[in-house]
């Protein structure tokens, strides 16, 4: 059964600061990787896709892969209480179509 | 506006009374999928799409039923819910089949059956 975990939270953290949220996956040949926000309610939304070990920056959001360590996680820098929210990590486990697997979600709260 | 959309929004109905949940997109995407959310138990894919008339079951397919006649659609049919499809579905879709093709979700459809 291939997984993907991620810690359920919440995350709690002060306007400002840097939000860490991390996932692990156990299929070890998955080779594409992303990070949905989703609000109460809504539908999930992809702000976030990574394919090689490193980092990749967009604006306030930096995800880093570790594929020998099966590990991927997002950083918000200055988070703002409009990231409040779930985070979605989603691996595609198989090489050849798009069928994602879907950790459970972090939730983080950031206060003001 | 490049789209995902769904109809109903919102459906309570009672068991065993056919139901079909509408799927479209206007972005010439290969691939479509049907996923389920529950609260402790994440999204879980019931159907997926690569191409037209091309179907696959997902994690948790039983109870459902898909098709894929043209490309831009892709409905999701209960013959008979049972309260046990209470949930909310989302479809999504993506242009292509290869790693890279990040998808897209539509906004939701909230079922509830008594």
């Amino acid at each position: 059964q291939k997984e993907v975990e991620q810690n359920s939270g919440p995350l709690s953290v002060p306007e400002g600061a840097i939000a860490s949220l991390n996932c692990t996956y156990s299929d070890r040949v998955s080779q594409s990787f992303f990070w949905y926000r989703q609000y109460s309610g809504k539908s999930p939304e992809l702000i976030m896709s990574i394919y090689s070990n490193g980092d990749k920056e967009d604006g306030r959001f930096t995800a880093q892969l570790n594929k020998a360590s099966q590990y991927v996680s997002l950083l918000i820098r200055d988070s703002q209480p409009s990231d409040s929210a779930t985070y979605l990590c989603a691996v595609n486990p198989l090489s050849g179509y798009s069928t994602l697997t879907f950790g459970k979600g972090t939730m983080l709260l950031v206060s003001p | 506006e490049a789209q995902v959309t769904q109809n109903p929004r919102y459906l309570i109905t009672v068991t065993g009374k056919k139901l079909t949940v509408t799927c479209s997109q206007n972005m010439n995407h290969e691939y479509m999928s049907w996923y389920r959310q529950d609260p402790g138990l994440g999204l879980r894919q019931i159907y997926y799409s690569m191409n037209v008339e091309v179907t696959d079951k997902g994690d948790v397919p039983e109870g459902y039923k898909v098709s894929r006649k043209e490309k831009r659609n892709f409905p999701l049919i209960l013959e008979s819910p049972s309260p046990n499809q209470t949930s909310l579905y989302f479809c999504a879709s993506s242009f292509g089949t290869s790693l890279y093709n990040e998808q897209f979700f539509g906004p939701g459809t909230r079922l509830t059956v008594l």
